[in-house]
């Protein structure tokens, strides 16, 4: 159980494009929801915490115009990063809050901006 | 803000030797305290957490890590590691008055020659 699905696994976008990535809870349902950013060989940095039906709360120094957050049902938060530019090429991860205050972590999503 | 440090980046040991990886963190009120890990192209995952009780908390797969309250650490051990435990260690804290938000130390990379 608590299995964290994201789509896509990969993408690959033209600077100045969107893209929208999805987070799901498989198995249960989370109220909660967290982005996470990890460039390479460094550590996961949360960019935004997702609640469902509310806005979403960012972190310092993120942009929220930039990284618009959809947390739309207790199954699905999306992330669109908006305009993207090379520097936002890393890899994006979910994670679900379950029952316990557990978060169950997604496979991530690689992007990257050409 | 809080911050988690790992005091080692890469560690290379052999099979059956015994690990122990440092985490120390700096908050002042009371914290959630986790370990996860990331096997070579998985997704991380879970491997304990300590809230409250006995600060020696087990694990899965044979993990064990002591909260060491007056050090501000807890530190990550294994007996006898396995060709199958290399991995990218992650130690995380999350205050308890912070809405279950993570912060991730830098990580350490296990890699167990058979």
């Amino acid at each position: 159980g608590a299995v964290v699905s994201q789509h896509p696994s990969w993408v690959i976008c033209k600077s100045g494009t969107s893209v929208k990535i999805e987070c799901r809870s498989l198995d249960f349902q989370a109220t909660t929801m967290f982005w996470y950013r990890q460039f390479p060989k460094q550590s996961l940095m949360l960019m935004a915490t997702s609640n469902e039906g509310s806005k979403a709360t960012y972190e310092q120094g993120v942009e929220k115009d930039k990284f618009l957050i959809n947390h739309a049902s207790l199954t699905l938060s999306t992330l669109t990063v908006t305009s993207a530019h090379p520097e936002d090429s890393s890899f994006y991860i979910c994670s679900a809050q379950g029952q316990g205050n557990e978060q169950y972590f997604g496979p991530g999503t690689r992007l990257t901006v050409t | 803000a809080q911050s988690v440090s790992q005091h080692n980046h890469h560690v290379i040991l052999s099979e059956a030797a015994s690990l122990e990886l440092g985490c120390n963190y700096s908050y002042g009120g009371t914290v959630n305290l986790f370990w996860y890990v990331q096997y070579p192209g998985q997704h991380l995952q879970l491997l304990l957490k300590y809230f409250s009780g006995d600060p020696l908390v087990k694990g899965i797969k044979g993990f064990e890590a002591e909260f060491i309250k007056s050090k501000f650490s807890f530190n990550l051990r294994k007996p006898s590691v396995q060709w199958s435990d290399t991995a990218e260690y992650f130690c995380a804290v999350s205050p308890k008055a912070a809405g279950n938000k993570l912060t991730f130390g830098g990580g350490t990379r296990v890699l167990v020659k058979p």
